[in-house]
C-alpha cells in the first residue's frame, strides 16, 4: 500500500549547523509533497511544499529537494537554531481529485546550543 | 494567517459517551479534515469534507461521524466512545486551488476515554 517513511527517527545537531531530514515515498503517482514542523503541544505547521514539476524549492532558511527517480524527498535547514527543535514530517499527495495527503511518522530534530 | 481553532485542548470522557469535537477555520477554505495522531503511526485521516454538507470517509472512519452545516465549521462525533479512541485529534483546512494545496492545522484536542 501507499506509505511515506523517514530514514532517521532522531537527528541531533549543533546550533549553526545545517540539518538534512530525509523522507522516502512509495507512490510513484504522487506529485505533490509537503513538509511540516510540529512543536510540542502544537499542531503541525506548514513549512514548504513542492510539486513534481520541480526538483528544488527554497524558502527562508529551508530548501526542499525532490528526486523522483528514487522517490526521495529531503528538507535542508540552514544555520539550524534551537527554535528549530521539533518533529518534522513529510506528506505526499496528488494534484487531482480530493486533496488528501499521506503523512510520514516524523523525525525529531534536536538542536543543541 | 490561517487560523484553525479547535474548541478544546484537553478532554476526558467515559466509555460509551457521545463526544463532539469542534473545529472552526477563518479563511473561507472549502476543504476540512479530521485526523488522529498516535505515536509511531503518524497522522491518519478519519473524515474530510470538500463542501458544506458534503463528507467523505478517510482511512479510519469506523466509530466516527462528522457534520458540516456551515463552511467554517467541521465537527467530529464519536458515537459511543471507546478506550481505543484515546488519541490526539487534529483538524485541518485547505483551499481548493489549482492542484493540491497545503493543509493548515489546529493545535489539536487530546482526548482521553476512561
Amino acid at each position: 500500500g501507499e506509505s511515506v517513511g523517514l530514514h532517521l527517527p532522531t537527528l541531533s545537531v549543533q546550533e549553526g549547523d545545517n540539518s538534512i531530514i530525509n523522507c522516502a515515498y512509495s507512490n510513484s503517482a504522487s506529485d505533490y509533497f509537503i513538509w511540516y514542523k510540529q512543536e510540542s503541544g502544537k499542531g503541525p505547521q506548514f513549512i514548504i511544499d513542492i510539486r513534481s514539476n520541480m526538483d528544488k524549492r527554497q524558502g527562508q532558511r529551508v530548501t526542499v529537494l525532490l528526486n523522483k527517480t528514487v522517490k526521495h524527498l529531503s528538507l535542508q535547514i540552514a544555520a539550524t537554531q534551537p527554535g528549530d527543535s521539533a518533529v518534522y514530517f513529510c506528506a505526499e499527495g496528488m494534484n487531482t481529485g480530493f486533496q488528501k495527503l499521506v503523512f510520514g511518522t516524523g523525525t525529531r530534530l534536536l538542536v543543541s546550543p | 494567517d490561517v487560523k484553525v481553532t479547535q474548541s478544546s485542548r484537553y478532554l476526558v470522557k467515559r466509555t460509551g459517551e457521545k463526544v463532539f469535537l469542534e473545529c472552526v477555520q477563518d479563511m473561507d477554505h472549502e476543504n476540512m479534515f479530521w485526523y488522529r495522531q498516535d505515536p509511531g503511526l503518524g497522522l491518519r485521516l478519519i473524515y474530510f469534507s470538500y463542501d458544506v454538507k458534503m463528507k467523505e470517509k478517510g482511512d479510519i472512519p469506523e466509530g466516527y461521524s462528522v457534520s458540516r452545516e456551515k463552511k467554517e465549521r467541521f465537527s467530529l462525533i464519536l458515537e459511543s466512545a471507546s478506550t481505543n479512541q484515546t488519541s490526539m485529534y487534529l483538524c485541518a483546512s485547505s483551499w481548493t486551488g489549482t492542484g493540491n494545496q497545503p493543509q493548515h492545522f489546529g493545535d489539536g484536542t487530546r482526548l482521553s476515554i476512561l
